[in-house]
């Protein structure tokens, strides 16, 4: 299957920071990514859906000022979370949608491996 | 509020038997349902998905079964192997509302 990478795997930072989160499409031209969260114990939530070349779009409860989300070029969106704090620590996860693929957009939909923040 | 709920956080199972991985939701109106593989520092993965205009889809080892009127689905694996051994996410609609995922760990 197709191949999106996240770059750092973890990040530790102090409350105030802000943190850049990176997520790729290796192999494919993504013109829509999407960024979930997941808090322990809990499941993977949808965050954002981030479309090359236009704003993204925010799911209910998710402060769009706080998570920027830029997806500026075909294989590369990055999520900046600003001025983090404690409750922002947990585990931030990419996916990418591969325009070439077969079948329903969640089934060509690839996941990178993953963020885990933690913040001090 | 929980509106795919997977009750199981593991399971534990012997190489060779069937693995169950069972999933509920709570909304009548999901049309749509995909199960994920996740292995350790890795993405999900994408494993077999079900329309509810069916009760049954198959492919391979790993089978799906949806309930419409229990509003449950579950995920059969047989032979269960060791390499089946990660954790497993249901979901539901194209939106991907996902469950909170059980792991399973396959023995020899």
């Amino acid at each position: 299957g197709a191949v999106v990478s996240q770059h750092p795997s973890w990040v530790i930072c102090k409350s105030g920071t802000s943190v850049k989160i990176e997520c790729r499409s290796l192999d494919f031209q993504a013109t829509t990514m999407f960024w979930y969260r997941q808090f322990p114990k809990q499941s993977l939530m949808l965050m954002a859906t981030s479309n090359e070349g236009s704003k993204a779009t925010y799911e209910q409860g998710v402060e769009k000022d706080k998570f920027l989300i830029n997806h500026a070029s075909l294989t590369l969106s990055t999520l900046t979370v600003t001025s983090a704090h404690p409750e922002d620590s947990s585990f931030y996860i990419c996916s990418a949608r591969d325009p070439r693929g077969v079948g329903s957009s969640a089934e060509t939909q690839y996941f990178g491996p993953g963020t885990r923040l933690l913040v001090l | 509020d929980q509106q795919v709920k997977q009750n199981s956080p593991s399971l534990s199972v012997q190489e060779g038997r069937i693995s169950i991985l069972n999933c509920d939701y709570t909304n009548s109106m999901f049309d749509y349902f995909l199960w994920y593989k996740k292995y350790p520092a890795e993405g999900p993965t994408f494993l077999i998905s079900i329309s509810s205009i069916k009760d049954k889809n198959e492919d391979g080892r790993f089978t799906v079964f949806l309930n419409k009127s229990a509003k449950h689905l579950s995920l059969h694996i047989v032979p269960s192997q060791p390499g089946d051994s990660a954790v497993y996410f249901c979901a539901a609609t194209d939106k991907l509302i996902f469950g909170t995922g059980t792991r399973l760990q396959v023995f020899p």
